[in-house]
Formats: C-alpha cells, structure tokens, sequence
C-alpha cells in the first residue's frame, strides 16, 4: 500500500513568516510531486509541482525534494493570512497519491 | 482557458435515491478523473478514464457507482441507491496526459449530502 504522510495541523505562523509544510511518501519508485492549495469548502488549486531532487523556486513559493530520503517539502516565505489554507501533498507512481493535507493558520 | 467544469455544486437527496454528477473536462485534456474526498481526508480516486476507456476502477463500489465518458470528453458519475456513507464532495479532474507527469486540474466539485 503506497502511503503519502502529512502533519495535519493546524499549523500556525505569524503574517511574514516562513511556513514550512513537509510530506513524506513510502514508495521510492515515485515519479512526480505535486503541491495543491484547498480553501475551506473549495477545491484544489495546483501550487507548484516538482520532478527532480533540489529545489524549485515560484515566487513566495518553494517546493524541494530529496529522492533519496523520500520527503518533499513547500516553504512559504513572507506567509500572508490569505495562505491560511489546507495544503495537500500529491505523489505519483502510475497514479495520484494525496496525503491527507496540512491546515495552515497565518495569524496577522 | 476554461476550467473543469462540473454540475450541480450541490445535492441533498435521502438514503436509496439515485444522483448524477456531470462534469466537462478542460479542453483538449484527454485524461479524466472522478475523486471522493470526505472531510479531513485527501481525495480518493474513483476512476480514471483515458479518452473514452477506463484505465483504473479498482476503488470504485461497482454495486452502486457507475460513471461513463461516452464520446471521450463529458464524464457522468452515478450513484444508486446512495448510502449515508456517501455523503462527500465529488471532484472531477483532467490532465493533458495519462503519464502522470501532468498536474490534475480540478473542477468546483460536488457537494453530496445524503440524508
């Protein structure tokens, strides 16, 4: 069973600060990451998505992974209170995995 | 572009009715996908589908859930008799390709409440 693992939070933050969002996956055959952005209510909203080791940089957003240690993070830097959201974490080995997402709070 | 457009938003109906779900993928995205996704949990695949074949309902309940795509762009999910458990919101998505390198797009989703 290909299990992807989240910290379900909440985890909070003051406005400005870096918010660090991990995820963790067991199969090491897996091929593409994915970050996705849920508002209460709504459904997901692609972030980022990354294919290889190191990192990638959109804006306030970083997405890094580390094949090797088969972890993949997002990190939020100068966090604003419209981050407050559950972040999902998605992994693919010839089909979507989600995790079960993060809630993030950005107190102002 | 057009997103993933999907009706209705939302539905009550009571335990043993039937609902029907439809959803419009983005255009030129042959690949679709209907997920479950219930309070506090990650969305679950129901089934993907590859223009107009099913490449993956091994987590589809067969005995009450069915869903076509019959001209390999539209999809319909269908739920009979629905059950308390169903109770969720059905979000359909596409991709461009079925290598999994592609990002899902999400539609608006579903919200079932059955009763």
């Amino acid at each position: 069973q290909k299990e992807v693992e989240q910290n379900s939070g909440p985890l909070s933050v003051p406005e400005g600060a870096i918010a660090s969002l991990n995820c963790t996956y067991s199969d090491q055959g897996s091929q593409s990451f994915f970050w996705y952005r849920q508002y209460s209510g709504k459904s997901p909203e692609l972030i980022m998505f990354i294919y290889s080791n190191g990192d990638k940089e959109d804006g306030r957003f970083t997405a890094q992974l580390n094949k090797a240690s088969q972890y993949v993070s997002l990190l939020i830097r100068d966090s604003q209170p419209s981050d407050s959201a559950t972040y999902l974490c998605a992994v693919t080995f010839n089909k979507f995995y989600f995790g079960s997402g993060t809630k993030l709070n950005v107190k102002p | 572009e057009a997103g993933v457009a999907q009706s209705p938003r939302y539905k009550i109906i009571e335990k043993r009715q039937s609902v029907a779900f439809w959803c419009n993928p983005i255009s030129g995205h042959a690949t679709l996908y209907w997920y479950q996704q219930i309070l506090g949990q990650g969305p679950k695949l129901l089934i993907q589908f590859q223009n107009n074949g099913v490449v993956d309902d091994s987590q589809l309940p067969k005995d009450r859930f069915s869903a076509e795509r019959l001209k390999g762009v539209d999809s319909t999910l269908k739920i009979q008799p629905a059950k308390l458990e169903d109770s969720a919101v059905y979000l359909c998505a596409s991709s461009l390709s079925a290598d999994y390198n592609s990002p899902l797009h999400f539609g608006n989703g579903t919200r079932l409440t059955v009763t």
